[in-house]
C-alpha cells in the first residue's frame, strides 16, 4: 500500500512553545490530508482537512489558532501546535487520500507529543 | 453519517479463526467500507477495504451482505501478533471530515491468547 511517513515520531516541548509536525506521503500525491489526536486508550479524534493549497477545514470544538495546518504541496502538509500547553499532550496521526478521488486512506505511524 | 458500531472486545485463541463485525445501517450508496488495524502507539494500518460481497487479500477476508447495513473482517488462524484494535471506516468516493466520513468509532479490541 501507499506509504505516509510522519516526523518527528516524538517530541518534548516547553510550555508556551510552539511544535510542528511534519507528514508526507512518500510514493504518491495527496491533495487531501487528514490529521487525528488520540489520547490513551481511546480512539482517534478527527481534528481537521487539509486540502492542497486551501485553507484546512477544521471539525467543531477544534481551535485553528492554536493548530495551524498548512497543506503546501501534494506530499506535504505540517501541524502546528502553537502555545502548547500539557493538555496538548498526545499522539498525532495524519493520514492521507490517494488520488483525488481515491477512497483508500493510508496513515502514517504516529507522533507524540508531551508538553512539559 | 455512517456511524458504525462494533463489540468493545473480543478473546480469541492462536490459530483460530476471527470474524468482528460492524454495523452501518445508514450507509450511503457511493460509501466503502474499509478496515484498519491499530497497534499501541502506531498510526492504524489498512487491511482491506470493499463495496459489496466478498474481498479477499493475502491476510484478511472481508464480507459484506446485499443490503451492506454491516460488514464481518475475518482473520484466519490469528497469531499473538494479531492483538490489536480493529476499526471499520466507511466512507465514500468524496471523503471529508466534515462529512462524517472519517469518524472512527471505538473500535473492536482482540486479544489474541496462546
Amino acid at each position: 500500500g501507499a506509504v505516509v511517513s510522519q516526523h518527528p515520531s516524538w517530541v518534548i516541548c516547553k510550555s508556551g512553545t510552539s511544535v510542528k509536525i511534519e507528514c508526507r506521503s512518500l510514493d504518491f500525491q495527496a491533495t487531501t490530508m487528514f490529521w487525528y489526536r488520540q489520547f490513551p486508550k481511546q480512539s482517534l479524534m478527527l481534528m481537521a482537512t487539509s486540502n492542497e493549497g486551501s485553507k484546512a477545514t477544521y471539525e467543531q470544538g477544534v481551535e485553528k489558532d492554536k493548530f495551524l495546518i498548512n497543506h503546501a504541496s501534494l506530499t506535504l502538509s505540517t501541524l502546528t501546535v502553537t502555545s502548547a500547553h500539557p493538555e496538548d499532550s498526545s499522539f498525532y496521526i495524519c493520514s492521507a487520500r490517494v488520488g483525488q478521488s481515491g477512497n483508500t486512506i493510508y496513515f502514517g505511524e504516529g507522533s507524540w507529543l508531551t508538553v512539559v | 453519517l455512517a456511524k458504525t458500531t462494533q463489540p468493545i472486545s473480543m478473546d480469541s485463541y492462536e490459530g483460530q479463526e476471527v470474524n468482528i463485525t460492524c454495523s452501518h445501517n445508514n450507509i450511503a450508496t457511493n460509501d466503502y467500507i474499509t478496515w484498519y488495524q491499530q497497534f499501541p502507539s502506531q498510526g492504524p494500518r489498512f487491511i482491506i477495504q470493499g463495496y459489496k460481497t466478498k474481498v479477499t487479500n493475502e491476510v484478511a477476508s472481508l464480507f459484506i451482505p446485499a443490503d451492506r447495513k454491516s460488514s464481518t473482517l475475518s482473520l484466519p488462524r490469528v497469531s499473538l501478533s494479531d492483538t490489536a484494535v480493529y476499526y471499520c471506516l466507511v466512507g465514500g468516493d468524496n471523503y471529508g471530515g466534515s462529512q462524517g466520513n472519517l469518524i472512527f468509532g471505538k473500535g473492536t479490541k482482540l486479544s489474541v491468547k496462546p
